[in-house]
């Protein structure tokens, strides 16, 4: 069971580039949300889904865009990456919109923009 | 508005010694779900604990236990006997039953067992 996959692990940006991170699940949960990580910040939501076709913002969804086409999927988009946006990435996936379930986490991804 | 205090950025503690990490949650819900995260130095996140607002047992798992009362906020974690390879960076969070933001993690502690 590949549980929540994240892709790519690594990755190096110029600044005013734009990328995607994938996310994909097989669990077919209906929630599924992005978290950057930062050093003594925790971590903290920038978008999040609690369905197909459905997309809300987070607590900073700024310079970020998301998209749920499927059920598995949940791309995030830097539109023009900036330092500021150096960080790890998670996407995680919950079974539940009843929030009494536990998330589960694909391994991260590690974004450096120079 | 949802949040959650970790006040102890970092905890180093000595191997067997027992260990506390505390967490305060602030929320205007009478529903709400507490969990607890290990992140080891490896960098993913592996669930620990869950608990509904409704509950107040306290629970212990091996040499793990959580004491959750309402009554200040708390969510505490304790490590028994701590182990080298507890040294991790460990997250409290919060979700609310009616709020379609998803959790509220505290900022992390750090915690080092030394041999």
């Amino acid at each position: 069971n590949a549980g929540v996959t994240q892709t790519p692990k690594f990755q190096v940006l110029k600044t005013g580039q734009s990328m995607t991170l994938q996310c994909a699940q097989d669990m077919n949960h209906e929630y599924m949300s992005w978290y950057r990580q930062d050093p003594g910040m925790g971590l903290r939501l920038i978008h999040y889904s609690v369905g197909a076709g459905i997309t809300d913002q987070g607590e900073v969804p700024n310079g970020y865009n998301v998209s749920r086409s499927t059920t598995e999927d949940f791309p995030l988009r830097l539109l023009s990456a900036a330092p500021s946006q150096t960080s790890v990435y998670f996407c995680a996936s919950r079974p539940d919109r009843g929030r009494n379930t536990e998330a589960f986490f694909g391994q991260g991804t590690r974004l450096t923009v120079v | 508005a949802q949040k959650v205090t970790q006040a102890q950025t970092e905890i180093s503690v000595v191997e067997k010694e027992d260990v506390t990490l505390d967490c305060v949650y602030e929320t205007r819900d009478t529903t709400y779900y507490l969990f607890w995260y290990k992140q080891p130095p490896s960098g993913e996140l592996v669930f620990l604990i869950r608990r509904n607002s409704f509950d107040e047992q306290n629970e212990i798992s091996g040499r793990y236990s959580w004491n959750f009362q309402k009554s200040t906020s708390s969510f505490n974690f304790t490590i028994t006997a701590s182990q080298v390879v507890d040294s991790a960076v460990y997250f409290c969070a919060l979700s609310e039953r009616y709020n379609n933001n998803d959790m509220r993690f505290g900022a992390g502690t750090r915690l080092t067992v030394k041999p």
